[in-house]
């Protein structure tokens, strides 16, 4: 059965430093997202991606992030210089375009930034 | 504004009993309602869905109804394992919107042995 893998399981990074989130969505959807759980709390929307482009973004979503779809498989998450509350599991996810919409998650990226 | 609400962040079920999760919704476009289970440290799953024009979808251990008129949904367990001490999401979709997905805050189920 197709799923979602995201690459790397685990990434530590210091304060200040560039992360780059790895996904490779299911082959034939065409929505991608990225959602984030900080430890204890609820799971958070992102980004919505589609046609290459974000389709929506939440308020969590600031210019230190930023998505792209470099080739037919992957889809990324940049962050451009971690804060230490940036430490989350991010989730990927993706969905086809017929009812009801469901979105097929991966595993999960745990961020640690010390 | 949020528009899927789950009132009770949790709920504990001795197994073998009846687990009922429910979620309230107050946009009348959403025509797909989704549940979704969380275990700790991974990616949600899709569980079951039910489409507006129905009341009712079963799935195993697993139903999902909907009143439309209340904008309500619930998802029932039944019976309740142990395996099923999970994170649950409701969410709903509208189709007029281009399957955009809006999700609430999650139940989480623990169920005693």
């Amino acid at each position: 059965e197709p799923e979602v893998t995201q690459t790397p399981s685990h990434q530590v990074t210091q304060m200040g430093q560039e992360v780059i989130l790895r996904c490779v969505p299911i082959s034939n959807h065409l929505y991608f997202y990225w959602y984030r759980q900080i430890l204890g709390q609820k799971v958070e929307f992102l980004v919505s991606f589609y046609n290459n482009e974000i389709s929506e973004k939440s308020e969590i979503f600031d210019d230190q992030f930023s998505v792209e779809r470099p080739d037919g498989s992957n889809f990324t998450l940049k962050i451009r210089s971690t804060k230490l509350e940036d430490s989350a599991m991010y989730f990927c996810a993706s969905r086809g375009t017929g009812g009801p919409y469901e979105q097929y998650f991966g595993p999960g990226t745990r961020l640690t930034v010390t | 504004d949020q528009q899927v609400k789950q009132n009770s962040p949790s709920l504990s079920v001795q197994e073998g009993r009846i687990s009922i999760l429910n979620c309230d919704y107050t946009n009348s476009m959403f025509d797909y309602f989704l549940w979704y289970k969380k275990y700790p440290a991974e990616g949600p799953t899709f569980l079951i869905s039910i489409s507006s024009i129905k009341d009712k979808n079963e799935d195993g251990r697993f139903t999902v109804f909907l009143n439309k008129s209340a904008k309500h949904l619930s998802l029932h367990i039944v019976p309740s394992q142990p395996g099923d001490s999970a994170v649950y999401f409701c969410a709903a979709s509208a189709s007029t919107n281009a399957g955009k997905s809006t999700f609430g805050d999650g139940t989480t189920l623990t169920v005693k042995p």
